[in-house]
């Protein structure tokens, strides 16, 4: 079974600059998770969708950050205008249901200058 | 205080012994309870999973459960060098399924 699929792996950007993320997850699973990991720190959810629907976003800058899932599969996070802070590892998570175990890609790794 | 509680470690064990991991949670609602293993540079990878109070076994892992003191743990027996990475604690919240992670305990296993 394919895991999590996300892409690019790594990305430079300078602040002020846009990017984009995107994430396959795995197939067949409704709920998909894109989570902030700062240096340090455990993940902090962004965004949780299942499937094409937003469950919480309590976490997103919205003022600056963008998700979408529109056919309840891939999925894309977008920072516009990206900030130092905004530098961290993004990382996307699928399970089949909410309150079950969610499986992670291998994350971007973001560095903003 | 945070959501979820775990000590920021270092945690060092000789090799052989019983590494205790311990997680403590604010929200009494959490249904779900799981422990990720993440080695440096790499993303979380899922070790275990408990919904019920007491213990689970799978292996050389044994998560246990106490929602009355709102607290879950993780033992590592017999613990190897392979096992020195950070372990995460996650919770999920009541319905939505809201995931909240601890910032991990780094274990360190020495030969």
């Amino acid at each position: 079974e394919a895991g999590v699929a996300q892409s690019p792996r790594y990305k430079i950007i300078e602040k002020r600059q846009s990017v984009a993320f995107w994430c396959n997850p795995i197939s067949g699973h409704a709920t998909l998770y894109w989570y902030q990991q700062i240096l340090g720190q455990g993940p902090k959810l962004l965004i949780q969708f299942q499937n094409n629907g937003v469950v919480d976003d309590s976490q997103l800058p919205k003022d600056r950050f963008s998700a979408e899932r529109l056919k309840g599969v891939d999925s894309t996070l977008k920072i516009q205008p990206a900030k130092l802070e905004d530098s961290a590892v993004y990382l996307c998570a699928s399970s089949l249901g909410r309150t079950i175990e969610a499986f992670f890609g291998q994350g971007t790794r973001l560095t903003v200058v | 205080q945070k959501e979820v509680e775990q000590n920021s470690g270092p945690l060092s064990v000789p090799e052989g012994a019983i590494a205790s991991l311990n997680c403590t949670y604010s929200d009494r609602g959490s249904q779900s309870f799981f422990w990720y293993r993440q080695y440096s540079g790499k993303s979380p990878e899922l070790i275990m999973s408990i919904y019920s109070n007491g213990d689970k076994e799978d292996g050389r892992f044994t998560a246990q459960l106490n929602k009355a003191s709102q607290y879950v743990s993780l033992l590592i027996r017999d613990s190897q060098p392979s096992d020195s990475a950070t372990y995460l604690c996650a919770v999920n919240e009541g319905n939505a399924g809201k995931s909240t992670f601890g910032d991990g305990t780094t274990l360190t296993v020495k030969p």
